[in-house]
């Protein structure tokens, strides 16, 4: 019955590595979104997609990649991760790009050493 | 840049006594501000919303109030429950940006 779902919900990793974190939503929404939370719980918009189409690359290093199978998935893949990529990543959705009611997943807690 | 902001980091609070979160904001061009609320461990969840020709919008428990004249929106919870502890955050949202951009946050305490 969850809504969004992210997995794994803790990643540890050290820094050089490749990870990805997977999302899916089961709300039949058409936009989904990766936000990055930082220690100090800012919240800051880093992708989003529209049926499956890239809408918003907030100037996130080319090390993240996002990529969208269907509308229901949506994954992200960080490269050659660094220090400064731990963070809280939520994943989203929401019916409609940019819709004031989004809906997130429970985080995925990266740790990065 | 312009920017949404809060006012205070950590509001503590009696149980039973109301809440009233503030935020600053800077985009005058914004068309909806909105409050999420995020408990310890999850992700933020959606509250309540207000359009920018508003000034006033209530739900269960809370109100909105947008002040477009200084800039200023608030939060306010009646009888707050140890439930109501958590981090609030406002957002800002132009429809034609297709983004929400979240203030700072402020974490709500309650005490018994």
């Amino acid at each position: 019955d969850t809504a969004v779902s992210q997995t794994p919900k803790y990643l540890v990793t050290q820094m050089g590595n490749d990870k990805s974190i997977k999302c899916e939503q089961n709300l039949g929404h058409d936009t989904m979104y990766w936000y990055k939370q930082d220690s100090k719980k800012f919240l800051k918009i880093m992708f989003s997609y529209n049926n499956k189409e890239l809408i918003i690359n907030e100037t996130v290093p080319n090390r993240f990649s996002p990529k969208s199978p269907d509308k229901a998935h949506l994954n992200l893949h960080i490269n050659s991760l660094e220090l400064g990529d731990s963070a809280v990543y939520f994943c989203a959705s929401s019916q409609g790009q940019g819709a004031v009611e989004q809906y997130f997943g429970p985080g995925t807690r990266l740790t990065v050493t | 840049g312009e920017s949404v902001g809060l006012h205070l980091p950590t509001l503590s609070v009696q149980e039973g006594d109301n809440s009233i979160i503030n935020c600053a904001y800077s985009n005058s061009a914004s068309d909806y501000f909105i409050w999420y609320k995020q408990e310890s461990g999850k992700g933020p969840q959606f509250i309540i919303d207000i359009r920018s020709n508003m000034d006033k919008r209530q739900g269960q428990r809370v109100t909105v109030l947008l002040n477009k004249t200084v800039k200023h929106l608030s939060l306010q919870i009646a009888a707050t429950q140890p439930g109501d502890s958590a981090v609030y955050f406002c957002a800002e949202n132009q429809a034609a940006g297709n983004k929400l951009t979240f203030g700072g946050g402020t974490r709500v305490l309650v005490k018994p």
